[in-house]
């Protein structure tokens, strides 16, 4: 089945370091692809998507590209702040459906100033 | 931005007694959608659903379960009767289009089941 795959399970940073949290998906077809962000008490909240092979998604610096050659999509920002500190999740939407989100496990980032 | 309310917060029942969730979407979507993640692990697709109907579910969402939005109100999850394994956060979300859309996600419910 659909599944997306996030290596990282908690990250540490100190503000102006660069981030990068990996993820990987299987899918058939072309997915669409999401980045959501859940900071404590909330629920996810959308970063970006991106639709189609190398489209790049961005947001507040944040952005990622879309890889089919290598099934990634990969999360980056140049240089974090402490603000950034929140769950990350990559997800995917597969072609078979319109609207149902398969989520990966999440990227818990805690960066300190 | 847009809010999603859920409610309540944290709900704790007896296996085997009935539960309702509920969720305020965004007033003006269309599309609802119940999510549930388990401690540790990964969140999961239940349901969606459009017009009166559900238009998709996942292995998930057993027969104990049923969703309903009646006339506006409330999006609601029901699970009867609840089982140990219900336990969980149910994420609410909603969207004003079906293809592809931003969901917009409430702060979920912790559900305990004893």
């Amino acid at each position: 089945g659909d599944s997306v795959t996030q290596t990282e399970g908690q990250v540490a940073l100190s503000e102006e370091d660069f981030l990068t949290i990996h993820c990987n998906y299987s899918a058939s077809g072309y997915p669409t692809l999401f980045w959501y962000v859940q900071y404590p008490g909330e629920g996810p909240q959308l970063l970006f998507r991106a639709s189609r092979d190398k489209e790049k998604g961005s947001s507040r610096g944040f952005e990622a590209t879309y890889d089919k050659g290598t099934t990634s999509f990969h999360l980056r920002k140049a240089s974090v702040q402490e603000s950034d500190s929140a769950v990350y999740y990559c997800a995917l939407i597969p072609s078979s459906s319109f609207s149902k989100l398969v989520f990966g496990q999440g990227t818990s980032l805690s960066v300190v100033p | 931005g847009p809010k999603v309310l859920q409610i309540p917060s944290h709900q704790i029942i007896d296996m085997g007694q009935m539960v309702t969730l509920n969720c305020d979407p965004v007033s003006n979507h269309l599309y609802f959608y119940w999510y549930k993640q388990i401690l540790g692990q990964q969140m999961e697709f239940l349901v969606n659903f459009y017009n009166g109907k559900v238009m998709e579910k996942s292995k998930l969402f057993k027969d104990q379960f049923s969703v309903e939005r009646p006339d506006g109100s409330y999006f609601t999850l029901k699970i009867q009767p609840t089982a140990l394994e219900d336990s969980a956060v149910y994420f609410c979300a909603s969207s004003l289009a079906g293809n592809y859309a931003e969901q917009f996600f409430g702060p979920g419910t912790r559900l305990t089941v004893l």
